[in-house]
């Protein structure tokens, strides 16, 4: 079965700092990718996806993710986070082949410090 | 801009009680999702619809049925709701083929 893997359930960071959260999956086939975020009390929200083509995909608010297939990951990064990016983001992956099902990591919280 | 409307924000309810979860969506979207959301296990699908009347069990389908009699509307059932049904309750919609779903803003469901 399809599964999403974050290895950093809690990070914490202070204003500036540079963020990179791990994300990998093990389906073998052609896949599509998310991270979504959840600021405190607001629904989950796209940040952004991979489909094809560039494997350097850029987001919203500054975020971006690297598809390497060769490793099964697709981290997110951002060069210098904000108290604002505080939030629990989730990596999630369609698998060719399936119904339409996202599966989800466990989600990563990041808390930053101002 | 995709809106996808739950019916409560807060549910309390006792234990036993049939409990109606409603999420319509204004897109006309034919796939639509119900998830549960606890710390430390993610999103986990419960059940998902790809069409009016079609249903199909997620991973963690036990304790619930769901109802979709109009394209715009999924109803979560919880059939005789339980204190470990404690959750918060996610509904998302999206159009065929691999789109981003978009989500609603939950229901945080105590059972007591």
């Amino acid at each position: 079965a399809q599964s999403v893997s974050q290895h950093n359930h809690h990070v914490i960071l202070s204003e500036a700092a540079s963020l990179e959260l791990g994300c990998n999956y093990s389906y073998g086939g052609t896949v599509n990718l998310f991270w979504y975020v959840q600021y405190p009390g607001q629904h989950l929200q796209l940040l952004l996806k991979y489909f094809s083509g560039d494997p350097l995909v850029k987001g919203i608010k500054g975020f971006e993710a690297e598809f390497i297939k060769s490793k099964f990951s697709f981290n997110l990064r951002k060069p210098s986070v904000q108290w604002s990016d505080t939030a629990e983001y989730f990596c999630a992956v369609y698998g060719s082949g399936n119904t339409g099902k996202l599966i989800f990591g466990q989600g990563t919280t990041l808390q930053v410090k101002p | 801009d995709v809106k996808v409307t739950q019916s409560s924000r807060y549910l309390v309810k006792r234990t036993g009680e049939k409990v109606f979860l409603e999420c319509v969506q204004d897109m006309d979207h034919e796939n639509m999702f119900w998830y549960r959301q606890d710390p430390g296990l993610g999103l986990r699908l419960i059940y998902f619809s790809y069409d009016v009347k079609m249903k199909e069990k997620g991973d963690i389908p036990e304790g619930y049925s769901v109802s979709r009699e109009k394209k715009e509307r999924f109803s979560l059932i919880l059939e005789s709701a339980s204190t470990n049904q404690t959750s918060m309750y996610l509904c998302a919609s999206t159009a065929p083929l691999v789109q981003p779903q978009h989500f609603g803003d939950g229901t945080r469901l105590s059972i007591l």
